[in-house]
């Protein structure tokens, strides 16, 4: 079956360092994948998403390219902010539509000033 | 902007009593979805609606029922609460063009 995996945190940096969540999968065709962000005492949001292979989707910074050779959807940032402190997900969704979400187990990010 | 929102962000109920959690969406969209999230298991899917008074299991429906009478809505049931049922419960509603998932706040439940 599908299947997600990304670091284990919790990850702490220092405000500007360089981010990178690695996140790996294992998936039957073609999937989408996404980053969702969970900021403390919220639900999840989008963060980005990339649905063919060699796209990169962007926003707010953040930069994650979709690697079909490696099976691969690492997120980067190149300078963090004391307000990217959230848990990050990593997620895939079979081909041809979404229907459910395969889930990583979430990764802790904690920005310190 | 698509708004989901959930009948409760705390709720604290006692083992054996049947617990309803609402979820509504103001996107006209086809999909719900409920998932509980607990630390180290990430987001696991309970069950989901295509459409209307339709419904399918997830990966851990057991416990659980769900009621989809209008479009608009979905609920989350659980028949008979448990300990084991302490966690945070999040609804989701997804775009069919997209397929994007806009998630609620959450409704993080204790069952004492």
């Amino acid at each position: 079956g599908n299947s997600v995996t990304q670091m284990e945190g919790p990850v702490t940096l220092s405000e500007e360092a360089f981010l990178t969540i690695n996140c790996t999968y294992t998936a039957t065709g073609y999937p989408s994948l996404f980053w969702y962000v969970q900021y403390p005492g919220e639900g999840l949001q989008l963060l980005l998403k990339a649905t063919k292979a060699d796209d990169k989707g962007s926003n707010k910074g953040f930069e994650a390219t979709y690697r079909k050779e490696t099976t691969s959807f690492h997120l980067e940032k190149g300078s963090v902010q004391v307000s990217d402190s959230a848990v990050y997900f990593c997620a895939l969704s079979s081909q041809g539509g979404s229907e459910k979400l395969v889930f990583g187990k979430g990764t802790k990010l904690t920005v310190n000033p | 902007d698509v708004k989901v929102t959930q009948s409760s962000r705390y709720l604290v109920k006692r083992t054996g009593e049947k617990v309803f959690l609402e979820c509504v969406q103001d996107m006209d969209h086809e999909n719900m979805f409920w998932y509980r999230q607990d630390p180290g298991l990430g987001l696991r899917l309970i069950y989901f609606s295509y459409d209307v008074k339709m419904k399918e299991k997830g990966d851990i429906p057991e416990g659980y029922s769900v009621s989809r009478e209008k479009k608009e809505r979905f609920s989350l049931i659980l028949e008979s609460a448990s300990t084991n049922q302490t966690s945070m419960y999040l609804c989701a509603s997804e775009d069919r063009i997209f397929y994007e998932q806009y998630f609620g706040p959450g409704t993080r439940l204790t069952v004492t």
